[in-house]
């Protein structure tokens, strides 16, 4: 069975540049999930959606930060303009259920280095 | 006040030891939490529920208190593959997101 995958696995790119980062939940799972890693702050949730729409966006760090999700299967987070601070590991995670309550499966992550 | 809480360790055992970690957390409507296991350069996994009467799940056994708002996680007979990071999970809010922990690293040594 597909996990959720996520791409790009790896993105190095300059300042300023415009990062679009896909995610492919796993089919049936109806929750949608944008994590941030890094070794300062740890597993931070960006925003989740739930059956396509944003629930909660409150951890996303600014205006610069943009996530959506136009269908059960497909989901983005953008940045424009990227910084140097952004490079971090982010994480797809999808659950089946309508709140985190239970497992949330994660992707491989894609690992971002902002020059 | 961050809203979970870990000893980042690095926690060393040898292989066989008993090893504890513990977390605390802020919020006391929260009402899910969980250990979750992430090996290096890896995403997290689920590594088990955490329920208000204890819960044991072979060599791992965790538990919750939930009037100090704190949980642990206890691991008998430690081997080699148990080296990973453990990470802290609690729901926020409504149960809407879960919030993780900074982790805890673990390092079992031959």
């Amino acid at each position: 069975d597909a996990g959720v995958i996520q791409s790009p696995r790896h993105e190095v790119t300059e300042m300023g540049q415009e990062v679009t980062l896909r995610c492919k939940p796993i089919s049936g799972h109806n929750s949608l999930f944008w994590y941030r890693q890094t070794m300062m702050r740890g597993l931070e949730l960006l925003i989740y959606f739930n059956n396509n729409v944003p629930i909660d966006d409150s951890g996303m760090p600014e205006d610069r930060f943009s996530a959506k999700m136009p269908n059960a299967s497909f989901s983005t987070l953008k940045i424009q303009p990227s910084e140097p601070r952004d490079s971090a590991v982010y994480f797809c995670a999808s659950s089946p259920q309508d709140r985190a309550t239970g497992e949330l499966f994660f992707g491989e992550g894609s690992r971002l280095t902002v020059l | 006040r961050k809203e979970v809480e870990q000893d980042p360790g690095p926690f060393n055992v040898p292989e066989g030891a008993t090893v504890a970690f513990n977390c605390t957390y802020s919020n006391s409507a929260s009402q899910s939490f969980f250990w979750y296991r992430q090996d290096c350069r890896k995403e997290p996994k689920l590594l088990m529920s955490v329920y208000s009467s204890g819960n044991e799940d072979g060599r791992f056994t965790a538990q919750l208190n939930r009037a100090s708002q704190y949980i642990s996680l206890l691991i008998r007979d430690s081997k080699l593959s148990d080296s990973a990071t453990y990470l802290c999970v609690v729901s926020g809010n409504q149960g809407g997101k879960l919030i993780f922990g900074q982790g805890t690293e673990l390092s079992v040594k031959p």
